[in-house]
């Protein structure tokens, strides 16, 4: 099962808004709404930010939402700040009860 | 509050058995709620799932590690292991542990994490 596919980098001004894209198939993102989305600061763990395809788990900021069309999923972030500069990864169930994939990772910079 | 803990060795020499062991702090491994995965990220690069163990025994795997993986729950010491065998190079990596829903449609939750260690494989 390859790795989900998103963009390695976007970029955006400070009060933007900005959107990741992950690209699956019809056996992972098509079929399942239940991506999840994780934010990873340098050296540090990933963090979830998004899961069940567009929920929040609690402390994480509104700028963050989610969505899901065909067989791409989406991360938006707006009212882009400097601390949002990290790397953002996709994650999803994969078809069968034994298997999750990660997209690729996309840099996200604060410009 | 959760806090998750790897531990194990640094280095690795290939050919050998790459084994770390994730405490659990703040919650019950025993709880039939979640499943305690792996997941490990080489240097520079992406994110990969490596395998997930329920405390009752129950685990499922990558495909492509399940011949090399083994993960194992002791609950009588809150925590779970890592085991995977015939290391080489490409297994060079920072390994995390993270906690994860039993449903179907939480298996991608992963939530908290370790902070994760780095494990070496070289001679």
């Amino acid at each position: 099962q390859s790795a989900l596919t998103q963009p390695a980098s976007v970029s955006g001004s400070p009060g933007q808004s900005i959107t990741i894209s992950c690209s699956g198939t019809s056996s992972d993102v098509g079929s399942y709404n239940v991506v999840s989305w994780f934010q990873q600061h340098p050296g540090e763990a990933p963090k979830l930010i998004i899961y069940e395809g567009t929920k929040r788990p609690s402390g994480v900021s509104n700028r963050f939402s989610a969505s899901r069309s065909g067989n791409t999923a989406s991360l938006t972030i707006s009212g882009l700040q400097g601390e949002d500069e990290a790397d953002y990864y996709c994650c999803a169930h994969a078809g069968s009860r034994s298997l999750v994939i990660f997209g690729g990772g996309t840099k996200l910079a604060v410009l | 509050q959760l806090q998750l803990q790897e531990s194990g060795p640094g280095l690795v020499k290939p050919s050998e058995t790459l084994s770390l062991t994730c405490i659990v702090s703040g919650d019950s491994i025993s709880s039939r709620t979640y499943y305690w995965g792996w997941i490990r990220q080489p240097p520079g690069k992406g994110l990969e799932w490596i395998g997930s163990v329920y405390y009752g025994g129950n685990t499922y795997y990558n495909p492509s590690l399940k011949s090399r993986v083994t993960t194992s729950v002791d609950t009588s010491k809150n925590q779970f292991s890592l085991n995977l065998n015939s290391v080489t190079a490409a297994d060079t990596a920072v390994y995390y542990c993270a906690r994860h829903g039993s449903s179907w449609y939480e298996n991608n939750r992963f939530d908290p994490w370790g902070r994760g260690t780095l494990v070496t494989v070289s001679s």
